[in-house]
């Protein structure tokens, strides 16, 4: 039973640098998550999916790009990485439309360096 | 827009001990709230939630936290922990009218001692 699979599990990027974080999870879930986890700030949203098809800007978003390539997948770009990009992100993901009706599924997180 | 303080950035307690972890959100309206924990080396799990009816809610592990709405609070307690409960702790919180935007607090750090 995997749940929430994220790749990679850590990154290292030089300034300017493209890639992609990817998660999938095979619960059958509708709405997916794209978070960013600092120290002291708690997680903070930067896209997310509710259903196929369908993304929405978080508290976060700028800087990065996402896809929902389909029920199962849903992916986070950083088109040209910042040092400001460094930290944990997961993805997380919900049986409901909402993050709230049901609760979220975490991945275990892609540690993400910038230098 | 909602805030969560969780003001215990750290927290220390031997086994046995009582734990009472502190969270406030300013958010006049209607809100859902959460506790949400992360054991070492693993993912974020939902530790207990309240919606409506009775403000005091138990959740998974003899944990159980209390909503009053006059202070913008929803605290976590425990009577006794354990050394298992060596974790980070976070309180979320979500209005009712702002959809998918969960707003997690900075996080709790407990390290409980042998």
């Amino acid at each position: 039973n995997a749940g929430v699979t994220q790749t990679p599990k850590f990154q290292v990027l030089k300034t300017g640098q493209s890639m992609t974080l990817q998660c999938a999870q095979d619960m059958n879930h509708n709405s997916m998550y794209w978070y960013r986890q600092d120290p002291g700030m708690g997680l903070r949203l930067i896209y997310y999916s509710a259903s196929e098809g369908t993304t929405d800007k978080g508290e976060v978003p700028n800087g990065y790009n996402v896809s929902r390539l389909n029920k199962r997948e849903f992916s986070l770009r950083l088109e040209s990485a910042a040092p400001s990009q460094t930290s944990v992100y997961f993805c997380a993901s919900s049986s409901s439309w909402t993050a709230t009706n049901s609760p979220l599924h975490f991945g275990n997180g892609t540690r993400l360096t910038v230098t | 827009a909602q805030s969560v303080s969780q003001h215990n950035h750290h927290v220390i307690l031997s086994e046995a001990a009582s734990l009472e972890l502190g969270c406030n959100y300013s958010y006049g309206g209607t809100v859902n709230l959460f506790w949400y924990v992360q054991y070492p080396g693993q993912h974020l799990q939902l530790l207990l939630k309240y919606f409506s009816g009775d403000p005091l809610v138990k959740g998974i592990k003899g944990f159980e936290a209390e909503f009053i709405k006059s202070k913008f609070s929803f605290n976590l307690r425990k009577p006794s922990v354990q050394w298992s409960d060596t974790a980070e702790y976070f309180c979320a919180v979500n209005a009712r009218n702002a959809g998918n935007m969960l707003t997690f607090g900075g996080g709790t750090r407990l390290m409980v001692k042998p």
